[in-house]
């Protein structure tokens, strides 16, 4: 079974504090996702990567970044937290268009809450 | 513009009662499209594509390329089928998904 993990489920931050959000895959997939889920706003892409130290920004990458060092992992930043980037926050990862199994497998989701 | 439209946020039925969830999309090309469900406390799965035409869980969904739709469909509603059902498209030959605003089935006894 594919395993996403996302190192918290829960996370409370301060404003202006710098947020780290990881997410870890164990299928070797290529392709990894950072989502905020939204109620009335269903999910949006923040950014995306293809490949180690790449990345591509998502439909609303303001106000975050991201890291891929290693195939498995893709970390979310806040650089500044605010009290807007209060959300559902979902990784999800999948092998490139064309594979045989190219679902795209999510993670439980961490809920960040900025006071 | 690429776009999604689930106009229902939620949908309530009794158990045995049909459902449909409906999902309208807006692309010029081919689209792929699917259906993902999150049950409560559970993470987002994918429940079917279009490109499989299976019968999961007892639900289907066509796509209508005519009408751009791809509504989602089960004669006979569970208890169980309660979730957050989100319709999502992928433009031809990439790996971005984008998702409906989600339409919350609630099933009663």
């Amino acid at each position: 079974d594919v395993k996403v993990t996302q190192s918290s489920r829960y996370l409370v931050k301060r404003t202006g504090e710098k947020v780290f959000l990881e997410c870890v895959q164990d299928m070797d997939h290529e392709n990894m996702f950072w989502y905020r889920q939204d109620p009335g706003l269903g999910l949006r892409l923040i950014y995306f990567s293809y490949d180690v130290k790449m990345k591509e920004k998502g439909d609303i990458p303001e106000g975050y970044s991201v890291s891929r060092e290693k195939k498995e992992r893709f970390s979310l930043i806040l650089e500044s937290a605010s009290t807007n980037q209060t959300s559902m926050y979902l990784c999800a990862s999948k092998h490139p268009p064309g594979h045989r199994t190219d679902t795209q497998y999510f993670g439980p989701g961490t809920r960040l809450t900025v006071l | 513009a690429q776009r999604v439209t689930q106009p229902e946020k939620l949908l309530s039925v009794f158990k045995g009662a049909p459902v449909e969830l409906k999902c309208n999309y807006s692309y010029s090309g081919s689209p792929e499209l699917f259906w993902y469900v999150q049950y409560s406390r559970q993470r987002l799965q994918l429940l079917l594509r279009h490109i499989s035409r299976e019968s999961i869980k007892g639900f289907t969904a066509d796509l209508n390329k005519g009408e751009t739709s791809f509504h989602l469909k089960k004669p006979f509603a569970q208890e169980e089928d309660s979730a957050m059902y989100y319709c999502a498209l992928a433009p031809y030959n990439t790996d971005k998904l984008i998702f409906g605003t989600g339409t919350r089935l609630q099933v009663f006894p």
